[in-house]
């Protein structure tokens, strides 16, 4: 079965540390696609990024960057400098055809 | 911006009551989904529609049932409301998969059924 894991239930951090959020999938598709989302206190899910299984690029946006590896189906993102802003649960999701496969999230702190 | 907008962001309930939870979107998406959010548990998939009519059951039907009349509008019901249903329940919309497709969410109902 499709699965996602994320091995991290919660990470506290002081501002401006860089900070890494692991996600590890399990699919049988050859195309896929994986994301993550950020729930900030207020609830409601935010998309940040979707990533094919075609593209093994790494993207930066910012102070985020994703690292996708298929060799360790790895798909791990970084925020660099980390804010009290960026306090929120972290959910990595994989496209299981039509709905999306969620992992447990992190919940990351930031303090000042 | 894309829109998805749930009826009520808290809602209680009485054991054995009938509830609906109503979600709309306004980007014309194919796709609406229903999820439960527990904790320690993640979002869970209750039910899924791809068009009008149409339903698929995902992970957790049990105890829900779901209605999509017009393509904007999904609707969760839970027939007889028990305790163990007590949850925040996030709705979702999304184009098919062959064209873009991450998933957009409301701001979620959270539901206490007493």
């Amino acid at each position: 079965a499709q699965k996602v894991t994320q091995a991290q239930t919660e990470i506290s951090v002081v501002e401006k540390e860089d900070v890494t959020l692991d996600c590890v999938y399990e699919t049988r598709d050859t195309t896929y696609y994986l994301f993550w989302y950020k729930q900030p206190p207020s609830g409601e899910l935010v998309f940040l990024i979707r990533r094919n299984s075609f593209d093994e690029q790494n993207e930066i946006s910012g102070r985020y960057s994703w690292n996708f590896q298929k060799s360790t189906s790895s798909f791990n993102f970084t925020i660099t400098a980390s804010q009290v802003v960026d306090s929120a649960v972290y959910f990595c999701a994989e496209d299981s055809g039509y709905a999306l496969n969620f992992g447990k999230g992190t919940s990351l702190l930031v303090t000042p | 911006d894309v829109k998805v907008t749930q009826s009520s962001r808290y809602l209680v309930k009485r054991t054995g009551e009938k509830v609906f939870l109503e979600c709309v979107q306004d980007m014309d998406h194919e796709n609406m989904f229903w999820y439960r959010q527990d904790p320690g548990l993640g979002l869970r998939l209750i039910y899924f529609s791809y068009d009008v009519k149409m339903k698929e059951k995902g992970d957790i039907p049990e105890g829900y049932s779901v209605s999509r009349e017009k393509k904007e509008r999904f609707s969760l019901i839970l027939e007889s409301a028990s305790t163990n249903q007590t949850s925040m329940y996030l709705c979702a919309s999304g184009h098919k998969r062959e064209v873009y497709n991450e998933q957009f969410f409301g701001p979620g109902t959270r539901l206490t059924v007493l």
